[in-house]
């Protein structure tokens, strides 16, 4: 089944402790971006890859890192978490830069930081 | 500066009625426009995407009109059923590839 799968789906940690989300596809998609979406705020991109190697900064991307070493995972990382990064994440990939095709989604991982 | 906007307020629509979703946008000019579906805690589904140059596309029981010069898509839902409801996304894909959802609008329908 073709799929953006999404580790872990919750997450609570403390602050500034490091962790990482992890994100995989199986379309082959070039395109692979993160975002997180807050109540009032709607779906923010932090950061996206266009290619292997090739990432960049989206909307909100302080407090965030990223990698693209092989084309079907595309972790986040946060190396030192706040309460502020308390959200709901989304991975998606496309076979584009999210122009002419949809974006495939992940299921979501809610994060807590206290 | 730049919006897209969905209307905030929930829509309640009874079965079988035509749902009728509306997305403003300013400032932009989209080459792009797509809808997506997103149930309580999941991730978006893509539904359907409109070029700057279509008037409308449809896809079974769902249409999407797009009219660059009112700078509006409208999304329709015919014959809906109550497993149509579920808060819609628009999202605009401007000419430099960049995506940008609006915060999306719920959709009630009433058995």
């Amino acid at each position: 089944e073709a799929q953006v799968t999404q580790n872990p789906r919750y997450l609570i940690t403390v602050t500034g402790k490091k962790l990482t989300v992890t994100c995989s596809q199986n379309m082959n998609h070039e395109y692979m971006s993160w975002y997180r979406q807050d109540p009032g705020l709607g779906l923010r991109q932090i950061y996206y890859s266009m290619n292997v190697e090739v990432t960049d900064k989206g909307d909100v991307p302080e407090g965030y890192k990223v990698s693209r070493k092989e084309k079907r995972n595309f972790p986040l990382i946060l190396e030192s978490p706040s309460p502020n990064q308390t959200s709901l994440y989304f991975c998606a990939s496309s076979w584009g830069g999210g122009s002419a095709y949809g974006y495939t989604f992940g299921s979501g991982t809610r994060l807590t930081v206290v | 500066s730049q919006k897209i906007e969905q209307n905030s307020e929930a829509l309640n629509i009874q079965e079988g009625k035509t749902a009728t979703l509306t997305c403003n946008y300013t400032n932009y000019s989209p080459a792009y426009l797509q809808w997506y579906r997103q149930d309580p805690g999941r991730g978006p589904v893509f539904l359907l995407l409109i070029r700057e140059n279509e008037k409308e596309k449809r896809k079974e029981r769902l249409k999407v009109t797009f009219d660059t010069t009112l700078k509006q898509s409208l999304f329709h839902i015919t014959a809906s059923q109550p497993a149509d409801s579920a808060t819609y996304l628009c999202a605009l894909v401007k000419r430099d590839d960049k995506i940008i959802f609006g915060k999306g609008t719920r959709l009630h329908i009433l058995p």
